[in-house]
């Protein structure tokens, strides 16, 4: 099985940087994914991790430690509408690379 | 536009109906999922496809039913509808497990049964 936690909610400023965390428990790892969700529309991609390290597109960037589990994804230079939701999610191998996602991390920025 | 498409965007049912939920990508897509999304509760898959003729069970797939015929089309089934399957319903195609360009999804079904 899997496990996919993050937190519920964040706040943060416009203009600062927020860094959102998600741990992992799962077999058949094929990739992490970060999507973004505003309220009533569907996930949109953001990005993509499959080994470890860095990847950086804009003001986005994303981290994945294989080894801990672990990932975060980093925005940079908020804008107001970055406030949405954060879904993590890890692809197995099995189960035709379906992804399995955590619960999303709220996040709402402010003035 | 290239996508995927899902139909009907609203419906509410009466419990004990029937309803099939519509999927068509065109962008030739080997992979196709079914996702449900509850507040609070991310999203959950249902039923997934890697090609045309092959289906398999996710992790939520009791009350549903999906067929495969063609690359291009992904129905969802609901023979009795239960109030527990109040939902929103997303559909998703990948072209190789997400590598290159992600999951694409649609633009979601929000179903209500009374």
């Amino acid at each position: 099985g899997q496990n996919i936690d993050q937190p519920t909610e964040m706040t943060a400023t416009e203009g600062a940087i927020v860094q959102i965390n998600c741990t992992y428990q799962t077999s058949g790892f094929n990739g992490l994914f970060w999507y973004q969700q505003h309220a009533g529309e569907a996930p949109t991609f953001l990005s993509y991790n499959v080994l470890d390290g860095l990847e950086e597109k804009g003001r986005f960037s994303s981290f994945l430690s294989r080894s801990k589990g672990y990932s975060y994804l980093l925005l940079k230079e908020l804008q107001m509408k970055d406030s949405a939701s954060y879904l993590c999610a890890v692809s197995r191998l099995n189960s035709g690379y379906a992804l399995n996602f955590g619960k999303g991390t709220s996040l709402l920025v402010t003035p | 536009n290239a996508g995927v498409t899902q139909t009907p965007k609203f419906r509410i049912l009466k419990i004990g109906q029937s309803m099939t939920l519509q999927c068509t990508q065109d962008m030739n897509h080997n992979y196709m999922y079914w996702y449900r999304q509850d507040p609070g509760m991310g999203l959950k898959l249902i039923y997934y496809s890697v090609g045309a003729g092959i289906t398999d069970k996710g992790e939520v797939p009791n009350g549903y039913n999906v067929s495969r015929s063609t690359t291009e089309d992904f129905p969802l089934r609901l023979e009795l509808a239960a109030p527990s399957q109040t939902s929103v319903y997303f559909c998703a195609s990948s072209a190789d497990g997400g590598f290159s360009y992600g999951y694409t999804f649609g633009s979601g079904t929000r179903l209500t049964v009374v």
